[in-house]
């Protein structure tokens, strides 16, 4: 069974703390993505990595930075945490391979205050 | 802008009933296509995938592609009250490519 892990379920942090949201990946994918979903918006992707210490910009990347040093985790940095970041944040994986599904970790719901 | 769109919802069906989720998407280069199924609090669960025209069964589940037309719909058959939950459209435009979900169509089955 593919399994994708992040570090916290819930999280609760402050206005401009700097916060790090863990993914790890035991599946030895080579894709793994950062989105996040808030109601009536959808699935909106922060940032995507297809390899180690790749990445590249997704829709929201504004406010968000990734890190990619190992190639069964990746990291997602809130430089300096703003309440409109509050929000659910998923982690998937997938392989390289087009016909292949993304899966999800259980994700880590962000409170800001 | 690679757009994917859903029927807006809430859709209620009765148990037992069939309901039909739709989804169109933009970009014509689309490979494959995926329904996942997210309960309120937890995270997406892959449903179908689906790479060419036609229709793919499994169980109470048939997925059906038209790329001429853009289009991918999923069908629920007998539906449950256990199958009340947002169903989200993805399309992957090929290989190493992302994934673009679209919002999401939720539904209500009604015992």
């Amino acid at each position: 069974d593919v399994k994708v892990t992040q570090s916290s379920r819930y999280l609760v942090k402050r206005t401009g703390e700097k916060v790090f949201l863990e993914c790890v990946q035991d599946m030895d994918h080579e894709n793994m993505f950062w989105y996040r979903q808030d109601p009536g918006l959808g699935l909106r992707l922060i940032y995507f990595s297809y390899d180690v210490k790749m990445k590249e910009k997704g829709d929201i990347p504004e406010g968000y930075s990734v890190s990619r040093e190992k190639k069964e985790r990746f990291s997602l940095i809130l430089e300096s945490a703003s309440t409109n970041q509050t929000s659910m944040y998923l982690c998937a994986s997938s392989p390289l391979g087009g016909g292949t599904e993304a899966f999800f970790g259980q994700g880590t719901r962000l409170t800001v205050v | 802008q690679k757009e994917v769109e859903q029927n807006s919802g809430p859709l209620s069906v009765p148990e037992g009933a069939i309901a039909s989720l739709n989804c169109t998407y933009s970009d014509r280069v689309s490979q494959s296509f995926f329904w996942y199924r997210q309960y309120s609090g937890k995270s997406p669960e892959l449903i179908m995938s689906i790479y060419s025209n036609g229709d793919k069964e499994d169980g109470r589940f048939t997925a059906q592609l038209n790329k001429a037309s853009q289009y991918v719909s999923l069908l629920i058959r007998d539906s449950q009250p256990s199958d009340s939950a947002t169903y989200l459209c993805a399309v992957r435009l090929g290989y190493g490519q992302n994934f673009v979900f679209g919002p999401g169509t939720r539904l209500s089955v009604l015992p």
